[in-house]
């Protein structure tokens, strides 16, 4: 168990409406990242964050925005949701270069944006 | 971008089969990771194996780095090996811990 907490779990939203997911952490891991999980396309790195108020983009950016104003927490959100943004949201943990670089995933976020 | 590709992509097993995954990679990596996602959606971390062998009860991995591919074993298979297995890897170019994943193999172990 890594300690990463993600909420909501699940959620329903409509279209248009914005939404934030929260990563939670208790291990002061300095690496955190945001995936979504699609059908035929597996997973797909969003954002990432190397610090607290360092971040960068993934694979696939647009229309997301993340903050990470502290180490513990990672949020992830949606400005204006659209049907293309249902998807499956995971969270993910480096354990860092010492620990052999492994990376642990949250239980994930459902998301079904209506 | 680096090409991730996993074969088979289905597999269906009988308990006690053993099995071989396959994961090549079209550039040189630092980092690759297997993965298991369970039918709950559940992702767990295998391995930490961007070259060499590893070992984890049933559960083994080798990567040969210069020929760009890595192999998971499953020895003994049980019902609760069913799911998706990833492989991700990293380049020398990405950020830390930046993976980009394979489509997955399914795996259906029956009793």
């Amino acid at each position: 168990d890594a300690g990463i907490t993600q909420s909501p779990r699940h959620k329903v939203t409509e279209t248009g409406t914005p939404v934030t997911l929260r990563c939670h952490q208790t291990e002061n891991h300095r690496y955190m990242y945001w995936y979504r999980q699609d059908p035929g396309h597996g997973l797909r790195l969003i954002h990432y964050s190397y610090g607290v108020k360092d971040t960068d983009k993934g694979e696939v950016s647009d229309g997301y925005s993340v903050s990470r104003s502290k180490t513990e927490d990672f949020l992830l959100t949606l400005e204006s949701a659209t049907s293309s943004q249902t998807s499956v949201y995971f969270c993910a943990i480096s354990a860092g270069y010492e620990t052999g670089n492994t990376i642990y995933f949250g239980e994930g976020s459902w998301l079904t944006v209506v | 971008g680096i090409q991730v590709e996993q074969s088979p992509p289905d597999l269906i097993l009988q308990e006690g089969a053993n099995s071989t995954l396959r994961c090549n990679f079209s550039d040189s990596v630092n980092n690759l990771q297997w993965f298991h996602q369970n039918p709950w959606g559940q992702l767990i971390n295998l391995f930490y194996i961007p070259s060499g062998t590893k070992q984890n009860g049933r559960l083994s991995a080798t990567t040969v780095a210069t020929e760009r591919y890595s192999l998971l074993y499953i020895s003994s298979s049980q019902t609760t090996d069913s799911g998706v297995y990833f492989c991700a890897v990293g380049t020398l170019t990405d950020s830390w811990g930046k993976l980009q994943f394979g489509a997955g193999t399914q795996v259906v172990v029956t009793p």
